[in-house]
């Protein structure tokens, strides 16, 4: 059965704190993806990466890093962390059937 | 740039009711189009997909999309819906840049008894 997890399902920072958000897929899928969702905006790509040491911006890339170090994890860096980016983190992977597989998401609140 | 616009934010129904949900893309390529479902405190699953071939496609649990390239549209149809059809569905076009997808902003389908 197809997997996607991520770390934390619930997580509290505060603000200035550096944040990691980890994800990791056993599919091996080249492709992986990290979202944002808000209210009303849906699913805002926040980066990409086609493969190990690969990173591609998003459309909102800002306040935000990324590493992949194997194929199978691929880990979102707040550097220091805001409130405006209180929100639900999710997780993607892709095969070449161009579907997306999910994590559960990570629910990041920043007091 | 490809978009996909859900016209409705909300969408009220009552059980066994027939409902649509709409949405539009935009798109100068050949396009791939997705609904995912998102249940409460959950991630996204694939509800259905259209990749190419019959314009028709459907789901398991009965949820319809149908592919109209003239109207630039795939709106999603159940015939009567249930109360565990409670969820938010979204909308997505795969980008020609390996694999992206680009969604809609989501429309909340909330079924009442």
């Amino acid at each position: 059965d197809v997997k996607v997890t991520q770390s934390s399902r619930y997580l509290v920072k505060r603000t200035g704190e550096k944040v990691f958000l980890e994800c990791v897929q056993d599919m091996d899928h080249e492709n992986m993806f990290w979202y944002r969702q808000d209210p009303g905006l849906g699913l805002r790509l926040i980066y990409f990466s086609y493969d190990v040491k690969m990173k591609e911006k998003g459309d909102i890339p800002e306040g935000y890093s990324v590493s992949r170090e194997k194929k199978e994890r691929f880990s979102l860096i707040l550097e220091s962390a805001s409130t405006n980016q209180t929100s639900m983190y999710l997780c993607a992977s892709t095969s070449f059937s161009y579907e997306q597989y999910f994590g559960p998401g990570t629910r990041l609140t920043v007091t | 740039a490809q978009s996909v616009t859900q016209l409705d934010s909300q969408v009220p129904v009552f059980e066994e009711a027939p409902v649509e949900l709409r949405c539009n893309y935009s798109s100068s390529v050949s396009v791939y189009l997705f609904w995912y479902v998102q249940y409460p405190n959950q991630g996204l699953q694939l509800l259905l997909k259209y990749l190419s071939g019959s314009t028709l496609v459907e789901s398991i649990n009965g949820f319809e999309a149908e592919f109209n390239k003239s109207q630039t549209s795939f709106h999603l149809r159940k015939p009567s819906v249930h109360i565990s059809d409670t969820a938010e569905y979204f909308c997505a076009v795969r980008s020609p840049q390996g694999g992206k997808l680009i969604f809609g902003q989501g429309t909340e389908l909330s079924v009442k008894p």
